[in-house]
């Protein structure tokens, strides 16, 4: 069964810290991973990683894919209490359109 | 990347009763995708809406508790059925980008009395 691991679950730290994200998968015939920010209802889109090695990155935010061990890391880098959401990783499976989604980490930022 | 407008945002409804949520895309789109998210949890595809043919319901989804409508390209409806506090949730529509990924209405929160 196709399936999308987030870790941690929850994560408190101090506005300036660093912070790495970590979502693992396994499904079949894996084709992208997207990485979104949900602060209310409406998950906003961070990154598509597709090909492993190579970094996505948006200011304080960056991304990389490890397809060979299956998993990926969203790094966040002095960090700001506007960066407290939940983050969310998703894995599309076989080609269908569809992705499945991990169950998130809650990132509080503490001024 | 494509806007949608949901509605409502939100609602408190009467268990017994149907609620239905409209999304409006700004742009013609072949599939369109429901999804559902329990209180913390995480998001759950119910179905995908295809204009022209019966939607494709996800494992434990219905077509009578959760029927959709998609009458063209730009739009689409879910109605929540008979509805009981478990169908408290966070409902979204969304439509796929090749770039982007998925792109998110912005929500509708239903809370069930």
């Amino acid at each position: 069964e196709d399936k999308v691991v987030q870790s941690p679950l929850s994560l408190v730290v101090h506005e300036g810290d660093t912070v790495t994200l970590n979502c693992s998968y396994e499904v079949t015939n894996f084709r992208s991973l997207l990485w979104y920010k949900q602060e209310k209802k409406a998950p906003t889109f961070l990154f598509m990683l597709t090909s492993s090695g190579i970094e996505k990155k948006s200011g304080r935010l960056s991304s990389i894919l490890d397809k060979k061990e299956l998993f990926s890391i969203l790094n966040i880098t002095a960090t700001q209490t506007g960066d407290s959401a939940v983050y969310l990783c998703a894995v599309e499976a076989s080609g269908t359109y569809k992705y499945i989604f991990g169950t998130g980490t809650r990132l509080k930022v503490l001024a | 990347s494509a806007v949608i407008s949901q509605k409502p945002s939100r609602d408190i409804c009467q268990r017994g009763t149907s609620l239905t949520i409209q999304c409006q895309v700004d742009s013609q789109v072949t599939m369109m995708f429901w999804y559902r998210q329990q209180p913390g949890q995480s998001l759950t595809l119910i179905a995908t809406a295809n204009q022209g043919s019966e939607a494709t319901y996800e494992s434990g989804f219905v077509i009578d508790k959760f029927p959709i409508s998609r009458p063209n390209l730009t739009f689409s409806t879910l109605t929540v059925s008979n509805m009981s506090p478990e169908d408290s949730s966070i409902y979204l529509c969304s439509v796929l980008d090749r770039v982007d990924g998925y792109t998110f209405g912005s929500g509708t929160r239903l809370t069930v009395v």
